[in-house]
C-alpha cells in the first residue's frame, strides 16, 4: 500500500523567504505526483503535476522537483508571501490519488 | 479547468441520520470521485462514482453506509447514511477532465459534515 509522508507537518516563515516542502512516498511505481492547495472552506487547488517520467515542474514561484527512484518530491517556493498560507498537499496516483497530509504553512508579514 | 459546485458546504446533523451531498460539474467528465477528509487527516479515497452502474468502492467503506449515485456524467450524490459522530469530516468530490491533460483532477470545496 503507497504510503505518503509530509515533512513538516507545519512551518511559519517571514515573508520574502524561499522555502522547501518535502514528500516522500514508499512505492516507486507511480503514475504522476501532484501537488495541491487547500484553503479552508475553499477544497483544494491543483498547483503543479508531475509525469513519472518528468524530473521536474515550474509555475510562476513554484517549482516542484521529482527524484522517483528515491520516493521524493520537493515543492520550492520562492519569495513567500502572506496569501501564499495555506496548507499544501502532495499525492501520488496509481489508482487513485494517494495523499499526505499535508504541510500547514504561515507566512507572516 | 472543471467548476466543481458541491452542496451543502456545510451542515449540522444528529446521529442517525442521513445527509445527501451533491456534486454538480460544468462540463462533462471522465472520472467522478468522492473522497474523505478525517480532522488531522490525510484524503482518503471513498469510491469511484460509476456512471448509470454501482459505484467502485475503496476498501473500509460499503454501499450501505455511503450510497452513491451518478445518473449521467456531470452529476453524482454521496449519501451518508445512520450517522455517527466518527462520520464528522470534511467529504470532497473529484473529477478528471478530457480537456485535462495528465489526469489532473479537480476539486470542488467540500462539505464540512458535523454529526452530535
Amino acid at each position: 500500500k503507497q504510503e505518503v509522508t509530509q515533512i513538516p507537518a507545519a512551518l511559519s516563515v517571514p515573508e520574502g523567504e524561499n522555502l522547501v516542502l518535502n514528500c516522500s512516498f514508499t512505492d516507486s511505481a507511480i503514475y504522476n505526483l501532484q501537488w495541491f492547495r487547500q484553503d479552508p472552506g475553499k477544497g483544494l487547488t491543483s498547483l503543479l503535476l508531475i509525469q513519472s517520467s518528468q524530473r521536474e515542474q515550474t509555475s510562476g514561484r513554484l517549482n516542484a522537483s521529482l527524484d522517483k527512484s528515491s520516493g521524493r518530491s520537493t515543492l520550492y517556493i520562492a519569495a513567500s508571501q502572506p496569501g501564499d498560507s495555506a496548507t499544501y498537499l502532495c499525492a501520488v496516483s496509481g489508482y487513485a490519488l494517494n495523499f499526505g497530509k499535508g504541510t500547514s504553512l504561515l507566512v507572516t508579514p | 479547468s472543471a467548476v466543481i459546485s458541491q452542496k451543502p458546504s456545510r451542515d449540522i446533523c444528529q446521529r442517525g441520520t442521513s445527509l445527501t451531498i451533491q456534486c454538480q460539474v460544468d462540463s462533462q467528465v471522465t472520472m467522478m470521485f468522492w473522497y474523505r477528509q478525517q480532522p488531522g487527516q490525510s484524503l482518503t479515497l471513498i469510491a469511484t462514482a460509476n456512471q448509470g452502474s454501482e459505484a467502485t468502492y475503496e476498501s473500509g467503506f460499503v454501499i450501505d453506509k455511503f450510497p452513491i449515485s451518478r445518473p449521467n456524467l456531470t452529476f453524482s450524490t454521496l449519501t451518508v447514511s445512520n450517522m455517527s459522530p466518527e462520520d464528522s469530516s470534511i467529504y470532497l468530490c473529484s473529477v478528471t477532465t478530457p480537456q485535462a491533460s495528465n489526469e489532473k483532477l479537480f476539486f470542488g470545496s467540500g462539505t464540512q459534515l458535523s454529526v452530535l
